[in-house]
């Protein structure tokens, strides 16, 4: 079993321009998570997808902000118009079907914005 | 809303030693799950250990244990023998029973041992 990957594992952006993150959780599972981490915080939640349906949003996810699963496998996530308050760490997690299973998190990509 | 607190920044022990990491919690729900996540540096977070709200007992992962008071909404983390690898951030986290799935993090603890 292979776990959470994402790519890239660090992006450095100037300010205004649009990135993308991808995600690929471990396969068959469902369910998959988007936190973001600041430097010397607690990871906060940002979105939520059960197989391609998004059912959760944070209010953290503002406009700018995208999250797609096609087809239930891997997911994107994508910030548009980059803000400095933008940078941090942007984790992808996923959980098998029963709900109570655990979440492995992937190794997270670093986002810089100039 | 849920919420978790770690209130201590940073801890220190001794190799070997013993260490305890505390974490409160505040939910209105009587269904729901704790967890302890180890973030080592530049690497990615991992699961120690997790307690499901309705089992009475105590967790227990090898040298990791956990003392989950439900009435004080108290999840603290126990590391007997500590070795150099457990340095880390430690993060609880509190999962609803109910809605969605998501995890609320408290703000972590960074454990340091000392050889």
């Amino acid at each position: 079993d292979t776990g959470v990957s994402q790519d890239p594992r660090h992006k450095i952006t100037k300010r205004g321009q649009n990135v993308t993150f991808r995600c690929d959780p471990i396969s068959e599972h469902n369910r998959l998570y988007w936190y973001r981490q600041t430097l010397g915080q607690g990871p906060e939640f940002l979105t939520y997808f059960q197989n391609e349906a998004q059912l959760e949003k944070s209010r953290l996810l503002s406009d700018r902000f995208s999250a797609e699963r096609p087809k239930g496998s891997f997911s994107t996530l994508e910030i548009q118009r980059t803000e400095q308050g933008d940078s941090a760490m942007y984790l992808c997690a996923s959980s098998g079907k029963r709900f109570q299973e655990t979440q492995y998190f992937g190794p997270g990509t670093r986002l810089l914005v100039l | 809303a849920q919420t978790v607190t770690q209130s201590q920044p940073e801890m220190s022990v001794q190799e070997a030693e013993t260490v305890t990491l505390s974490c409160t919690y505040d939910t209105s729900e009587s269904d729901y799950y704790l967890f302890w996540y180890k973030q080592p540096p530049s690497r990615q977070m991992i699961l120690v250990i997790r307690q499901e709200a309705y089992k009475q007992q105590n967790a227990t992962e090898n040298r990791f244990s956990v003392n989950f008071q439900k009435a004080a909404k108290s999840f603290s983390l126990k590391i007997s023998d500590s070795q150099l690898g457990d340095a880390a951030m430690y993060f609880c986290a509190y999962r609803s029973a109910l809605q969605g799935g998501k995890l609320i993090f408290g703000q972590g603890t960074e454990l340091s041992v000392k050889p």
